[in-house]
């Protein structure tokens, strides 16, 4: 299973738009990358999912370069609300754990 | 609605008193799993399940066991719980695996003194 890198955490201000890497070198050739979003006190609940090139929903957009060896995860125009922490997630095996994910803080 | 329910909520026990945490899903998916999260280590899979009857361990199996007798239900027990399992505990049901969308329940806060 493929491990990940992100940083531990990042600040912005409302209306900013915010990017997260994430490292992924050893990605295996069927592997997707997948995002988490958590909440204190809440199960992560999903944001988004891709393989390659960009994927974007009405939350956030994931972009993938072509060696796939990391991903950015963007948001744009945070707002308070958006505060919390950002898991990245590699595989589509069965065992899996989630590292200590980046967290985003929004200022006013 | 689609869910996945977790009980109890809330849970202080003593040393060595078996317990045992419900999880339940209703969205008829085959894989399970459960998470404990501590501080600074992000959620760590204890166990899982890929359908009825098959189940296995995760990155911090020690002093759990897990069930799979029904599709939808996946309880986590604790034979003799000691107070490093104090923990906040959380299910998750996926259509297949852990690379689909995984739904989290509410989770569990457990205290054992």
């Amino acid at each position: 299973l493929a491990k990940t890198t992100q940083p531990i955490s990042m600040d912005s201000y409302e209306g900013q738009e915010v990017n997260i890497t994430c490292s992924h070198n050893n990605i295996a050739t069927n592997d997707y990358i997948t995002w988490y979003q958590q909440f204190p006190s809440q199960g992560p609940r999903f944001i988004i999912q891709g393989y390659k090139t960009k994927v974007t929903n009405e939350v956030a957009s994931l972009f993938i370069p072509a060696d796939r060896k990391s991903s950015t995860l963007s948001l744009p125009r945070v707002s308070l609300s958006d505060t919390a922490v950002y898991y990245c997630l590699v595989g589509e095996d069965y065992k899996l754990s989630f590292g200590a994910g980046t967290t985003v803080t929004v200022r006013a | 609605e689609a869910q996945v329910t977790q009980n109890p909520r809330y849970l202080i026990t003593v040393t060595g008193k078996k317990l045992t945490v419900t999880c339940s899903q209703n969205m008829n998916h085959e894989y399970m799993s459960w998470y404990r999260q501590d501080p600074g280590l992000g959620l760590r899979q204890i166990y899982y399940s890929m359908n009825v009857e098959v189940t296995d361990k995760g990155d911090v199996p020690e002093g759990y066991k897990v069930s799979r007798k029904e599709k939808r239900n996946f309880p986590l027990i604790l034979e003799s719980p000691s107070p490093n399992q104090t923990s906040l505990y959380f299910c998750a049901s996926s259509l297949r695996g852990a690379g689909y969308e995984q739904y989290f329940g509410p989770g569990t806060r457990l205290t054992v003194t």
